[in-house]
């Protein structure tokens, strides 16, 4: 079993659609979790970071933790084409083992 | 958010030449910089991490000789490339971080002809 699996996509939604990204772990000694969006022949830009289980928001995105069954998810509201990317999980135990999935990719479809 | 740099952001060089690449973390100090090389349509790989002023660790696979890292400063890092030859071809990326989350740059695409 991988530390962190990942749905590889693709996946297609219309313009406007709320987006659900998702990964689920293996360690429980996870303690970081993030999200990030690389698009094509880019670096991978940080989205959202959270510590704790729960939901954290941030403009039309929003990271929810569930660690008790270890699985993280990312929702994007009223999504546009620009947010047509791969869409990286991370996630870290203290300041070592850092642990991508292998990413989600999104299509918006105007 | 914290910036991090490479440059160059491209490079075409003959096979069997080496070819450097900088990453910059601009307005923070990095305790540790991570390399990591993607082909099209893959995850990233990490390839090494490093910490400033120490060796850098490499990832089972990765040729230390081959890929030498300096982290000279906690601002600066360098990859290079020795001997490069087409397969070396890919998609480099750096991260820094101080802190939890890491910093990615916008990476630096190699062409070994």
């Amino acid at each position: 079993q991988k530390e962190v699996e990942q749905d590889p996509g693709p996946l297609s939604v219309p313009e406007g659609a709320i987006v659900s990204l998702n990964c689920t772990y293996s360690n429980s000694a996870f303690q970081y979790f993030m999200w990030y969006r690389q698009y094509s022949r880019k670096g991978p830009e940080l989205l959202m970071y959270t510590y704790s289980s729960g939901n954290k928001e941030d403009g039309r995105f929003t990271a929810q933790v569930d660690k008790s069954s270890k699985y993280i998810s990312l929702f994007i509201r009223d999504s546009q084409p620009s947010d047509s990317a791969t869409y990286l999980c991370a996630m870290m135990i203290g300041g070592q083992n850092f642990v991508f999935g292998p990413g989600t990719r999104l299509s918006v479809l105007p | 958010g914290a910036v991090v740099s490479q440059h160059p952001s491209r490079v075409i060089c003959k096979s069997g030449t080496s070819v450097k690449i900088e990453c910059r973390s601009l307005d923070f100090q990095a305790t540790t910089m991570f390399w990591y090389r993607q082909f099209p349509k893959q995850s990233l790989m990490l390839m090494a991490t490093s910490n400033e002023g120490s060796k850098a660790t490499y990832e089972q696979g990765v040729e230390k000789d081959k890929f030498l890292i300096n982290h000279a400063s906690l601002t600066l890092s360098t990859l290079t490339v020795t001997s490069a030859h087409p397969e070396d071809s890919s998609f480099y990326i750096c991260s820094a971080r101080s802190g939890t989350p890491q910093f990615f740059g916008p990476g630096t695409r190699l062409t070994v002809l």
